[in-house]
């Protein structure tokens, strides 16, 4: 158990809706990230938070948008699904890594989206 | 353009053998190189970070090299087991101002038989 917590495991949705992904950060890490993985296009990244703050972004489409809350749990919204939004979102949290930095990063277990 | 290549074909190797999986990208200048494990529906597992300064890292039967003239990276298992069968990804810890991009390679399956 990597003590980051995603919900829904899974979500079955129709096309153009708009569906909301939660993810829990393990307690103390100030950074959530989230990714798209879908078999043709591996793991993407899609946007970085950092208590908080967008920090860093990747092609994270318009149609979708994230925020983390004050109390660190982030939520990721896709709107106007498409069938080719189909895909496992992961989140993740970090921790730095002691004596000479780097970060390590915690995956939760991931939402299964599936666009009909 | 930028990219992360890693071993696109699956690799099946026999139990007991050396597993080498190689990661190399283009324009990239990271400051840190990360090999996750991920088993199927499931999310990745951090395995080892190598900085850009560091050549070579191990851990228990895991070895990491880094080669930011080749800019290339090569992870070693020794003595494989089949429970070390699963897919490695390679990931580029790249600081953007204030923030940092985890971008990962598409992976490499790993198979070890009997």
């Amino acid at each position: 158990d990597s003590g980051v917590t995603q919900t829904p495991k899974h979500l079955i949705t129709a096309t153009g809706q708009r569906v909301t992904l939660r993810c829990s950060p393990r307690s103390g890490d100030l950074s959530v990230y989230w990714y798209q993985q879908s078999l043709d296009q591996g793991l993407q990244f899609l946007i970085h938070y950092y208590n908080g703050e967008e920090r860093a972004k990747g092609n994270i489409l318009e149609r979708f948008s994230a925020q983390q809350f004050p109390d660190l749990h982030s939520e990721l919204n896709l709107s106007s699904l498409e069938l080719g939004d189909s895909a496992l979102y992961f989140c993740a949290s970090s921790a730095l890594i002691r004596g000479g930095g780097g970060t390590e990063a915690f995956f939760g277990q991931g939402t299964r989206l599936t666009v009909v | 353009s930028q990219k992360i290549e890693q071993n696109s074909e699956a690799l099946n190797i026999q139990e007991g053998k050396t597993a080498t999986l190689t990661c190399n990208y283009t324009n990239y200048s990271p400051a840190y190189l990360q090999w996750y494990r991920q088993d199927p529906g499931r999310g990745p597992v951090f395995l080892l970070l190598i900085r850009e300064n560091e050549k070579e890292k191990r851990k228990e039967r895991l070895k990491v090299t880094f080669d930011t003239t080749l800019k290339q990276s090569l992870f070693h298992i020794t003595a494989s087991q089949p429970a070390d069968s699963a897919t490695y990804l390679c990931a580029l810890d790249i600081l953007t101002g204030g923030g940092n991009k985890l971008t990962f390679g598409t992976g490499t399956q790993l198979k070890v038989e009997l």
